[in-house]
Parts: C-alpha cells; structure tokens; sequence
C-alpha cells in the first residue's frame, strides 16, 4: 500500500493570493496520482489526475499540479485563490490496483 | 459526465436497528465500486472494495457482518449498517471506478446518525 504525506494540515491565505499544498508519497513503480476537494459536508470533487504524459496537469477551478518523480512529489498550485476556495484537500494515489491511498489531507482558509 | 450519487444524504436510526445506502452510478457502469468512512476532520477511511457479481473484499479490521456489501448491478452498490450503534455514526462515502483507468468518482456522502 501507498504512504501519502500531505505536509501542510492547514492553510490560510488571503484572497487572490497564490496557493501550494504539498503532497509526497513513497513508491518505487509507476503509480497514479489525484488531488481531489471536499467542501464541507459534501463528497469528494475530483481536481485534476496525473497518469501518464506531461508532468503538469491541469484542472478545473484553474488549479494545477506537478509530477515530480524524483521527489515523489505531486504539488497542488493555484496563482490567485478565491474565497470559494475554502475547503478541505486530499491528495490520492494508486499504484494500479483501483485503491486510493489518503493523505490527511489540508485544510485552506481563504480570507478577504 | 462521471456522476455518482447516493442515497439517503442523512439517516438517523436507533441503536439496534439496521440502515441500507445506495450508491449508484448514473451514466457509466462501473463493475468496482468502494466504500469509505470518514470521521470529523479526518482523512477517508477505506472500509471494502465492492465488485459487481461477486463477494466485496474488506480492509483489515472492517467486520464484514456488520457492513454488508452487495453489488447487484453494474450501476448499484448497497451497503448495510446492521445492528447499529452509536459508534456506527460517520459520514459513508462511496466511490466508483471509471474505466479503463484507475479514476474514482465519488458520491455526495451519507451521515448516519445512530441514537
């Protein structure tokens, strides 16, 4: 099974201010990896999905991340966050065999 | 696309009594679906791993007498809280894997209140 660390619990910004939730995981083959949101008492949203290909994804709400194998690392970034952005993060991977793996996921406050 | 949905959102039962949620995908099949738990600020919590056609395959330390699972469609999972309790209150999220990739989709979530 997959170990993900999201290192950052909470975090708070200011409106229109940039934004970047840190993810690690450990493994040594090729795996999956998501970023999903949860807005309070709701399911999960999925954000955006690296599986193959360039190394920055793009996806909705004008967030973005990047793979970085060598660091096994898959940052969440967004240049200029909104007030709507107010939720809870997780970062997700698999290694192939359809199970998610959590991170605890982060915790961002946006405030005006 | 990629919906998901689940039902009831909000159950409140007595202790003892038994609770079934739906868990449906509405415009793809999906032939694995999953069950989560989620406690208050916490991260998700993978209870089984639900296959249409065939026996769910639950996580270590999950009672599977307790939580059945039944995955009779290619679009339906249910999931049964038995003889619940209070310690059974927590919010239930399912999920369904799209093909052919590894993408989850994941319902709106339950909260099962047990009294």
């Amino acid at each position: 099974a997959q170990s993900v660390t999201q290192l950052d619990s909470q975090v708070p910004v200011f409106e229109e201010a940039p934004v970047e939730l840190r993810c690690n995981y450990s493994s040594s083959v090729s795996v999956y990896l998501f970023w999903y949101v949860q807005y309070p008492n709701q399911g999960l949203q999925l954000l955006l999905k690296y599986l193959s290909g360039s190394t920055l994804v793009k996806g909705i709400n004008g967030f973005e991340a990047e793979f970085n194998k060598s660091q096994t690392s898959f940052h969440l970034r967004k240049p200029s966050v909104h007030i709507s952005d107010t939720a809870e993060y997780f970062c997700a991977v698999s290694d192939g065999d359809y199970k998610l793996s959590f991170g605890a996921g982060t915790t961002v406050t946006v405030r005006a | 696309g990629a919906v998901v949905s689940q039902h009831p959102s909000r159950v409140i039962c007595k202790s003892g009594t038994s609770v079934k949620i739906e868990c449906r995908s509405l415009d793809f099949q999906a032939t694995t679906m999953f069950w989560y738990r989620q406690f208050p600020k916490q991260s998700l919590m993978l209870m089984a791993t639900s296959n249409e056609g065939s026996k769910a395959t639950y996580e270590q330390g999950v009672e599977k007498d307790k939580f059945l699972i039944n995955h009779a469609s290619l679009t339906l999972s249910t999931l049964t809280v038995t003889s619940a309790h209070p310690e059974d209150s927590s919010f239930y999220i399912c999920s369904a894997n799209l093909p052919p990739t590894d993408t989850q989709y994941f319902g709106p979530g339950t909260r099962l209140t047990v009294l």
